[in-house]
């Protein structure tokens, strides 16, 4: 079955840091990558996404690479600020009616000054 | 656009009784929604895959007498945790994806539902 496999967290880094935190998936043919971010005490919200290989999702500074040779979608920021810190989990799906997402099982980020 | 609103945001309720949580698309209809359960160690839990005016699609180990869902229109569903029990504590988050047709795998996601049970 498909699956998503995130680094262990948590990362702590100082404000200013470069972060990467590393996901790779299982899966079959071409499916959709997902990064979610999850705020103390919120639900979950759509950061970046990329539909096929190559695609590079980015939003608020945040990036990340659909790798089909790696099967990978690491997060990058160049330069974290303390309001980023939160729970990132990354997540694949196929597109189609009846897709679920697979969810990743997250990496908190503490971002100090 | 694509707001998904769940009430109550917290609850406290004692062991035995029921607790009913509700998912709403405030903007969008939703033909289909998710019900995640979130364990303390951050992992999230598929419970069950909800379709408008079809019964709910359970994921292996969850028990669908205990966590009753209804999902009876395209803007609301309902997660209602029976006889609930101090293990039954969690965060509870719902995700509505948009309509049918065209899917781009995206989900909305509410702002979960803490439930403690004494």
């Amino acid at each position: 079955g498909n699956s998503v496999t995130q680094m262990e967290g948590p990362v702590t880094l100082s404000e200013e840091a470069f972060l990467t935190i590393n996901c790779t998936y299982t899966a079959t043919g071409y499916p959709s990558l997902f990064w979610y971010v999850q705020y103390p005490g919120e639900g979950l919200q759509l950061l970046l996404k990329a539909t096929k290989a190559d695609d590079k999702g980015s939003n608020k500074g945040f990036e990340a690479t659909y790798r089909k040779e790696t099967t990978s979608f690491h997060l990058e920021k160049g330069s974290v600020q303390v309001s980023d810190s939160a729970v990132y989990f990354c997540a694949l799906t196929y597109t189609g009616t009846a897709s679920k997402l697979t969810f990743g099982t997250g990496t908190r980020l503490q971002v100090t000054l | 656009g694509a707001v998904v609103s769940q009430h109550p945001s917290w609850v406290i309720c004692k062991s035995g009784t029921s607790v009913k949580i509700e998912c709403r698309s405030l903007d969008f209809q939703a033909t289909t929604m998710f019900w995640y359960r979130q364990f303390p160690k951050q992992s999230l839990m598929l419970m069950a895959t909800s379709n408008e005016g079809s019964k709910a699609t359970y994921e292996q180990g969850v028990e669908k007498d205990k966590f009753l869902i209804n999902h009876a229109s395209l803007t609301l569903s309902t997660l209602t945790v029976t006889s609930a029990h101090p293990e039954d504590s969690s965060f509870y988050i719902c995700s509505a994806r948009l309509g049918t047709g065209a899917n781009t795998g995206e989900l909305f996601f509410g702002e979960g539902s803490r439930l403690t049970v004494l």
